[in-house]
């Protein structure tokens, strides 16, 4: 079974620049979840989908960050414009569930390591 | 407010030795708690759940974790490291709606 993939592996930018990130989920998983990992942080949610609608994204820096996901499949983040600050990498998982204690099993790609300079 | 806490930032063991990481949570109901492992360059990798039941929790990898209740606890436990161990590792708590809190992570190393 194919795992979480996720492009590109690495982005550097300039501040002030847009960037986009790409997540394909694991085949039949209805749930997608995208992580802002700082450096030196566990990982904080962004972002979840529920096939292609939105459950949670009240951490989401909204003037700046933006994510869809059509027909419930592939799933874009966007940052524009970037600031310092949104130097980490970005992790985008899947799940087959959103029900309770399944809705925990969740699977995460290699991540995006995006450099702001 | 749901919060972890992983009080190492970084451990060094060596091979052969057991060993503990340490995690304490705050939530105000009947957590589900979780251990992942971050190798560089890759992705997190569930270790083991914790849901209810029996508070000794097996894993992959021949890890453990024992949830302790009365001091807000999940530890995890290894009895003998593997050079393959060294990567990070991350305590979560599982809140509503299937989000995930995560500590900042105890960076393992371990000596030949």
């Amino acid at each position: 079974e194919a795992g979480v993939a996720q492009s590109p592996r690495y982005k550097i930018i300039e501040k002030r620049q847009s960037v986009a990130f790409w997540c394909n989920p694991i085949s039949g998983h209805a749930t997608l979840y995208w992580y802002q990992q700082i450096l030196g942080q566990g990982p904080k949610l962004l972002i979840q989908f529920q096939n292609n609608g939105v459950v949670d994204d009240s951490q989401l820096p909204k003037d700046r960050f933006s994510a869809e996901r059509l027909k419930g499949v592939d799933s874009t983040l966007k940052i524009q414009p970037a600031k310092l600050e949104d130097s980490a990498v970005y992790l985008c998982a899947s799940s087959p569930s959103r029900g309770p204690r399944r809705g925990y099993e969740q699977y995460f790609g290699p991540g995006t390591r995006l450099t702001v300079t | 407010a749901q919060s972890v806490t992983q009080p190492d930032i970084h451990i060094t063991v060596s091979e052969g030795a057991s060993l503990e990481l340490r995690c304490n949570y705050s939530y105000g109901a009947t957590p589900y708690l979780f251990w992942y492992v971050q190798s560089p360059g890759q992705g997190l990798q569930l270790l083991l759940k914790y849901f209810s039941g029996d508070t000794l929790v097996q894993g992959i990898k021949g890890f453990e974790a024992e949830f302790k209740r009365s001091q807000s606890s999940f530890n995890l436990r290894k009895p003998s490291v593997h050079w393959s161990d060294a990567a990070e590792y991350f305590c979560a708590v599982g809140a509503g709606f299937n989000k995930f809190y995560f500590g900042s992570g105890t960076k393992l190393n371990v000596k030949p």
